[in-house]
């Protein structure tokens, strides 16, 4: 499996611009998690979805931000309008469950580096 | 290739004993080492080193990094029953200008009571 796909991998736009990321989890896993990391506040989990659905997205800072996810193999994160303050790199993890209960194990994707100007 | 290396990957205990998690890297252009907490949801921010031999201490948990033999260790003493998580460990690496974060493959910790 090619593991936890994202894209873009770096991302330079204009403050007030529209910013769309890309996830797709591995085939199979349930569970969708979009992260944001900072140097200082680490990674903070900002939305998860299962099997398609969004389940908790207190994380979520404020409503620039949204997130969907059309179908079980594909996520969007989307900041509209984008702020220099969301400059970050953001994750898309998956994982997976086993007799009706999530693993505790995430796949990390490699990321999508933010720069905003 | 980058790569974070976790040892054990799985660690069973009684309550009250000490543990000590390892990580190894290699990765260009290291920037910090970072050590989380996995639990059912988001792992939780536990450290972040980024000097040889300072140890950082939390409570029960502490953590140092030697830059020249490329690992970190984690220790959590008097484990409680509550300690028991998959304990990852990332390494932020720069690339190209560009922050890159490796995460190793994780350690799960069983305390029994």
């Amino acid at each position: 499996d090619a593991g936890v796909i994202q894209s873009p991998r770096h991302e330079v736009t204009e403050m007030g611009q529209e910013v769309t990321l890309r996830c797709k989890p591995i085939s199979g896993h349930d569970y969708l998690f979009w992260y944001r990391q900072t140097m200082m506040r680490g990674l903070e989990l900002l939305i998860y979805f299962n099997n398609n659905v969004p389940i908790d997205d207190s994380g979520m800072p404020e409503d620039r931000f949204s997130a969907k996810m059309p179908n079980a193999s594909f996520s969007t994160l989307k900041i509209q309008p984008s702020e220099p303050r969301d400059s970050a790199v953001y994750f898309c993890a998956s994982s997976f469950v086993i007799a009706g209960v999530l693993t505790d194990t995430q796949y990390f994707g490699p990321g999508t580096r933010l720069t905003v100007l | 290739e980058d790569k974070v290396v976790q040892s054990p990957l799985s660690l069973v205990v009684h309550e009250g004993d000490t543990v000590t998690l390892n990580c190894s890297y290699e990765v260009t252009n290291f920037r910090s080492l970072l050590w989380y907490k996995q639990e059912k949801k988001a792992p939780t921010f536990l450290f972040m080193l980024t000097s040889s031999g300072i140890e950082k201490k939390s409570g029960r948990l502490s953590s140092i990094l030697d830059k020249k033999e490329l690992f970190s260790i984690l220790n959590i003493t008097a484990t409680q029953t509550g300690d028991s998580a998959i304990y990852l460990c990332a390494v932020e690496a720069e690339i190209q200008g560009a922050q890159k974060l490796v995460f190793g493959q994780g350690t799960r910790l069983t305390i029994n009571p």
